[in-house]
Order: C-alpha cells, then sequence, then structure tokens
C-alpha cells in the first residue's frame, strides 16, 4: 500500500530534551515536507526537500532541523523543545514532475506536547 | 503576496444543503489551486485540484469555480452529506517552485442531519 508513515504518533515531552519524529514513503517520491497545523493558523511549512541531501527552509523553519539522507526518509529534529513548538505535525510527498506532479500525500500526523 | 486567504473559519449546513467555502490569493504567479479534505485524526487529502486556464472543474458533488481576474477560488459541495463534516483546506502553488503549496488557513464544516 502507497503511504506516508510517522513515528511517533503522540508524544509527551519536557523542555529542552531532543526528539526526533521519523517520517518514511514508499512512492519513491522526490519532495517531502513537514508542516505544523495549529488552529486558526492552516498547514505552515517548516522545511521540504527536493531530493536526496537538497533541503531547505520553509515558513516556520526556526527550533526545527531535518536531514534527507535517503530518498524514502525525511525525519525531524528538534533540538531543544520549547512549549511554543507544541503542535499537530504532519510530513508529505509528493511527485515533482508530471501530470500527477504537486498532489501531495500526507503521513496521519504526530501530536507533540512540550511541557 | 504568498498568503492565501480563506473564509469561513467554520461552517455549519443543513444536510442537503450547499456549502460553499472561499479563497483568495495575491500572488499571481499561482498556477495550481487544489483542496484538501482533512477527517479528524488524519492527515489531509487531495478532493479536487484547478488550473487556472479553466474557470470551473466538477467532480461528482464537488466543483471549484475559479475567477481569475478577481483572484479568488471557492468550493461548492452540492446535497451536503454528514459524511462531508470535515476540514476544508484550499492552496495555491507555483510551477516554478516545484510542489511547495500553501495552504490556507482551513474551514471546519460540519454538515447537520
Amino acid at each position: 500500500e502507497a503511504q506516508v508513515t510517522q513515528n511517533p504518533r503522540y508524544l509527551i515531552t519536557v523542555t529542552g530534551k531532543k526528539l526526533t519524529v521519523t517520517c518514511s514513503q514508499n512512492m519513491n517520491h522526490e519532495y517531502m515536507s513537514w508542516y505544523r497545523q495549529d488552529p486558526g493558523l492552516g498547514l505552515r511549512q517548516i522545511y521540504y526537500s527536493m531530493n536526496v541531501e537538497v533541503t531547505d527552509k520553509g515558513d516556520v523553519p526556526e527550533g526545527y532541523k531535518v536531514s534527507r539522507k535517503e530518498k524514502r526518509n525525511f525525519p525531524l529534529i528538534l533540538e531543544s523543545p520549547s512549549p511554543n513548538q507544541t503542535s499537530l505535525y504532519f510530513c508529505a510527498s509528493s511527485l515533482i514532475s508530471g501530470r500527477a506532479g504537486r498532489e501531495q500525500f500526507f503521513g496521519p500526523g504526530t501530536r507533540l506536547t512540550v511541557l | 503576496q504568498q498568503q492565501v486567504k480563506q473564509s469561513p473559519q467554520s461552517l455549519i449546513v443543513q444536510k442537503g444543503g450547499i456549502s460553499i467555502i472561499n479563497c483568495a490569493y495575491e500572488n499571481t504567479a499561482f498556477d495550481y489551486f487544489p483542496w484538501y479534505q482533512q477527517f479528524p485524526g488524519k492527515g489531509p487529502a487531495l478532493l479536487i485540484a484547478i488550473r487556472p486556464d479553466v474557470s470551473e472543474k466538477k467532480e461528482g458533488r464537488f466543483t471549484i469555480s475559479f475567477n481569475k481576474s478577481a483572484k479568488q477560488f471557492s468550493l461548492h459541495i452540492m446535497d451536503s452529506q454528514p459524511g462531508d463534516s470535515a476540514t476544508y483546506f484550499c492552496a495555491a502553488s507555483i510551477r516554478s517552485s516545484a510542489s511547495k503549496i500553501i495552504f490556507g488557513s482551513g474551514t471546519r464544516l460540519s454538515i447537520r442531519p
């Protein structure tokens, strides 16, 4: 089954404790992206990647890191989480070119609470 | 200029009625306008999309109306059903930016039986 998976689905942590949220897709998509969803603000892009070893900042990158060492994986790293990073996080992937390009496939989400 | 403004924030419609959600944009370089549907506890999923060379696209009960001169587009859900209750996001993207998509703030739609 074609899908984007995220782990963990739920996470409660404390301020300053480094964490990683994993994302993996099995559709051979070049493009991968991380979003955070907050009430009234919609989906805001954190980081995106056009291909392996190619990453760039989105609209709200502060406090986050990413890496793209393999095409299928795109982990989101919070080196020192703070309470304002409490949010619902989504990973997404898509093809870049072709008729099917630009449709984004989203993972199930990770609900993060930072105390 | 990269913003996509969406309204209303929430909407309640009776079963069988028409649900209408509106979006506006500023950047005339946008050339792809998708709508995503999100059910509680799930990630968003593409519902329907339009390119600016057409004024309307219909898929079943869902229609996008696109007004290029006004830089506005809207989603119409005909014969709305309780199963349509979800959060809807409009979005826009530019081909030169590949798959980078700007999302609206979302509309929580509730269909009353």
